[in-house]
């Protein structure tokens, strides 16, 4: 079946630590987004990409970073200079024209 | 600033119908989308307007008014297993979505 994977689902960072979480998809999609989420919150845009080899910043980057080498994949990587990334992170991706976006099911992650 | 307003909790009881409230406020708008999201899960997709009026699927409808930059969330009939956050996304153009902060629904047998 299409869809979005994201691994692992769950993830521990040691203080000083860049991880790298994975988001795949098999939907033949365009564009994809990685958001944040913090308990009881919405959802904040750290990246988002339109095409293959192109990304943007969103509202919340700073601490973060990403590449878009295939169409299928688009892993984040949480530097260390994010100083506070326990969150959960949700990956998502989205067709052409009016279409809504889907989600993987996200990458809980939390310091040691 | 571009915002999204959704009133944070909303209780109702099983059976019932309710109504969840989004305005907004931002640069760009192609359309209103609307999510569920139950505890520890990812957000999943339940309707999407584009255009003013109402979109019905099944127990869910969505309604859109661009003039007024508002739009609902209708549950009818409402189950336990519809107890989740549900948000309200703006479509502000070149991909870029705007999400609001969520609408916890508690139902109570």
């Amino acid at each position: 079946d299409g869809g979005i994977t994201q691994s692992p689902k769950y993830l521990f960072r040691k203080e000083g630590q860049n991880v790298t979480l994975s988001c795949e998809q098999n939907l033949n999609h365009d564009a994809m987004y990685w958001y944040r989420q913090d308990p009881g919150q919405g959802l904040r845009l750290i990246y988002y990409s339109q095409i293959v080899n192109d990304f943007q910043k969103g509202d919340i980057a700073e601490g973060y970073s990403v590449s878009r080498e295939k169409k299928e994949s688009f892993p984040l990587t949480v530097t260390s200079a994010q100083k506070n990334p326990t969150a959960f992170y949700l990956c998502a991706s989205k067709g052409q024209g009016e279409q809504p976006q889907h989600f993987g099911d996200g990458t809980r992650l939390s310091i040691l | 600033g571009q915002s999204l307003e959704q009133p944070s909790e909303v209780t109702a009881v099983e059976g019932a119908i309710v109504q969840i409230n989004c305005t907004y406020q931002t640069s760009g708008f192609y359309g209103l989308s609307w999510y569920q999201q139950h505890d520890g899960g990812a957000p999943t997709f339940l309707s999407y307007n584009a255009l003013d009026g109402l979109e019905e699927t099944g127990r869910f409808s969505s309604f859109l008014s661009r003039s007024d930059s508002y739009g609902y969330l209708l549950l009818q009939e409402l189950q336990m297993k519809d107890s989740a956050s549900y948000f309200c996304a703006v479509n502000g153009g070149t991909y870029k979505y705007i999400f609001g902060t969520g609408t916890r629904l508690k139902v109570l047998a």
